[in-house]
């Protein structure tokens, strides 16, 4: 089994602000790796997915790096609509999520 | 462009079977993609369950495996989860997804209890 670990499990922040979650794998999962963006009471949204690649319609303030067993996504100006629960997802061999990040207003 | 609706029953007795349908539209459930479904506990994290591709070939969640079966219906543009001997544990929305690059499109989900 592959495990992902995601810091910090909580985010405070505000509007403006510059937003880096972290997504650690047990093993090296190459590039495939997706990230999700999750509201209250909605299906998970593809933001990124290759690591690094921005799925279609994604604001450009979200940004995704790493490979092997190291990932972090990236919101480089925080708006209101990105207070959220993000997680990390593995593709390499059968699929895993991390735990999730809340990201909430400070 | 496709859109998944996930249907079946909200309230499944316990050591009872779970069975849901995810229908496919605006698109084609023989186009080159998997078919996943996921789910949430309640305040909980994500889970994957298994996923199907049209021929039928299946791969499941070891966690899972022994209790799960996914079938597809290539008439209906559907797809369909089985987990069989539940328990309070199960209790959770059920999500399906397309499987293309990632898991790009996601049905609203759909809101199981195991209950007596």
């Amino acid at each position: 089994d592959i495990q992902l670990t995601q810091s910090p499990s909580f985010l405070s922040a505000s509007v403006g602000d510059r937003v880096t979650i972290t997504c650690r794998a047990s093993q090296g999962i190459s590039s495939y790796l997706a990230w999700y963006q999750q509201k209250p009471g909605k299906a998970p949204k593809l933001l990124i997915y290759a690591a690094s690649t921005l799925q279609s319609g994604v604001p450009s303030r979200f940004s995704g790096s790493g490979s092997g067993t190291e990932f972090t996504l990236t919101i480089s100006s925080l708006q209101p609509e990105d207070f959220a629960t993000y997680y990390c997802q593995q593709l390499n061999s059968y699929p895993s999520f991390g735990g999730g990040t809340k990201v909430e207003i400070k | 462009q496709v859109q998944l609706q996930e249907s079946g029953p909200g309230l499944v007795k316990p050591s009872g079977t779970l069975s849901l349908t995810c229908a496919v539209s605006g698109g084609s459930i023989s186009s080159s993609n998997w078919w996943s479904w996921v789910r949430q506990p309640p305040g909980k994290g994500l889970e994957w369950i298994g996923e199907i591709y049209h021929s039928g070939s299946t791969n499941y969640n070891p966690s899972l495996k022994s209790r799960v079966t996914i079938s597809v219906d290539k008439s209906k543009n559907q797809f369909s989860l089985k987990l069989s001997s539940v328990t309070a544990a199960d209790t959770a929305v059920y999500y399906c997804a397309r499987v293309f690059n990632a898991f790009d499109i996601w049905g609203q989900g759909t809101m199981v209890t195991v209950s007596s």
